[in-house]
């Protein structure tokens, strides 16, 4: 079956470092989605991306879907203490397929 | 406010016992999920109903139930043949369940089986 796997599956980082979250598809998808899920929390909605080789930015967050539509990366500049949690990407077959998510924890 | 409320948030049961996790929204949704999330794990998708008096089996339905008889409501019910239940249940909704809208997921209920 479908599987979509993220790396890494841990970072740490000092609060100012930049963070990076890479998401890869056995199959191409029609979109990618981004979530994020605090501790303890539920995961919330960031972003969606549809188009080949799409870009999309929201403040310090980078997002990009692959040219082959099989990967996507997020990426976060200068991170800060509110950043932690985890992000999944998801990506949909005939269900949505959540990523294995990439635990972040940023240190002050 | 427009929302997925799930309760109780957190579920303390016996082992044995049938349990039943409720899930509402009013967003006026078409699709409705449940997952289930493990510590330190993604999300697994337990079952699914894309409209109203109609449901899927997702990766693990094994030893749940679940019914739609009203849009707003996608009650789950953890039977006994569920081998491992302890975990964390998130319900979600999205606008209809072709997997092009975001999906919305409510507060979550822990439940613990002993």
């Amino acid at each position: 079956g479908q599987q979509v796997m993220q790396i890494p599956q841990y970072q740490h980082v000092q609060e100012g470092e930049d963070f990076t979250t890479y998401c890869n598809s056995s199959t191409t998808l029609s979109n990618i989605q981004w979530y994020k899920q605090r501790p303890g929390g539920h995961p919330v909605f960031l972003i969606q991306l549809v188009k080949s080789g799409e870009v999309k930015k929201q403040k310090r967050l980078t997002f990009q879907f692959g040219e082959a539509k099989k990967n996507s990366s997020l990426h976060i500049t200068a991170t800060q203490t509110t950043d932690v949690g985890t992000y999944f990407c998801a990506g949909p077959t005939d269900k949505l397929i959540f990523g294995t998510g990439t635990r972040l924890q940023v240190f002050p | 406010d427009g929302g997925i409320t799930q309760s109780p948030k957190y579920l303390f049961r016996k082992e044995g016992q049938n349990v039943t996790l409720s899930c509402e929204q009013n967003l006026n949704h078409d699709a409705m999920y449940w997952y289930r999330q493990d510590p330190g794990q993604g999300l697994r998708l337990i079952y699914y109903s894309q409209i109203v008096n109609d449901f899927q089996k997702g990766d693990i339905a094994e030893g749940y139930s679940v019914s739609r008889e009203k849009k707003e409501s996608f009650p789950l019910t953890v039977t006994s043949a569920q081998k491992n239940p302890t975990a964390f249940y998130l319900c979600a909704s999205s606008i209809e369940g072709t997997y092009s809208y975001e999906q919305y997921f409510g507060p979550g209920t822990r439940l613990t089986v002993t």
